[in-house]
């Protein structure tokens, strides 16, 4: 299994509160992915990063920023977390490899409330 | 745009029973990847198959088989004999390429099989 860990995994906050997710990797690969998964919906991509200090936005990234220092790390941060921000979050990460090309591989998610 | 389809939301079947996901998909690029991922009750989603746009050839891992046909858009998943551990929700994807080179994924909305003992 790719070492992926998310943290943390279950958070309650309230509406208006800021909030920072992690993702980190073990892995070194140079592609990492936010997905939020909500019923109906699939998962959608909220914004990834092609490298250290290089993001960019997927289809729902309002409401949402990223920040990527290291190769190891990626942060997702609601800045304002809002009702409709309730959902479960998927970090991945990919490599372009001679076996597996550019499968993502997902971290354990984090779900989170916002009251 | 590219988008991925699967009409069904839910399947239950009886244990040994063989069933089959239905993904079609849309795109205008004419190379991409298609994958499944297999996302149990536990939550994490878990990687089944990736297959390149120029191989249509079928193939089978175990109970787990695919079928890709180009001329329908559709790249279906079948599981034979199927058992209480294939309960799940699997989720079919497509890649495009980003304006950075990276492969970026569409889901679709993903079918919860449950297998019944």
């Amino acid at each position: 299994d790719a070492g992926i860990t998310q943290s943390p995994r279950h958070k309650v906050t309230e509406t208006g509160t800021p909030v920072t997710l992690r993702c980190h990797q073990t892995e070194n690969h140079r592609y990492m992915y936010w997905y939020r998964q909500d019923p109906g919906h699939g998962l959608r991509l909220i914004h990834y990063s092609y490298g250290v200090k290089d993001t960019d936005k997927g289809e729902v990234s309002d409401g949402y920023s990223v920040s990527r220092s290291k190769t190891e790390d990626f942060l997702l941060t609601l800045e304002s977390a809002t009702s409709s921000q309730t959902s479960v979050y998927f970090c991945a990460i990919s490599e372009d490899s001679p076996n597996t090309g550019e499968t993502q591989y997902f971290g354990p998610g984090t779900r989170l409330l916002v009251l | 745009a590219q988008k991925v389809t699967q009409a069904q939301t839910e399947i239950s079947v009886v244990e040994k029973e063989d069933v089959t996901l239905d993904c079609v998909y849309e795109t205008r690029d004419t190379t991409y990847y298609l994958f499944w991922y297999k996302q149990p009750p536990s939550g994490e989603l878990v990687f089944l198959i990736r297959r390149n746009s120029f191989d249509e050839q079928n193939e089978i891992s175990g109970r787990y088989s695919w079928n890709f046909q180009k001329s329908t858009s559709s790249f279906n998943f079948t599981i034979t004999a199927s058992q209480v551990v294939d309960s799940a929700v699997y989720f079919c994807a497509l890649s495009f390429i980003s304006n950075f080179g990276n492969e970026k994924l569409t889901f679709g909305t993903g079918t919860r099989l449950t297998i019944i003992p």
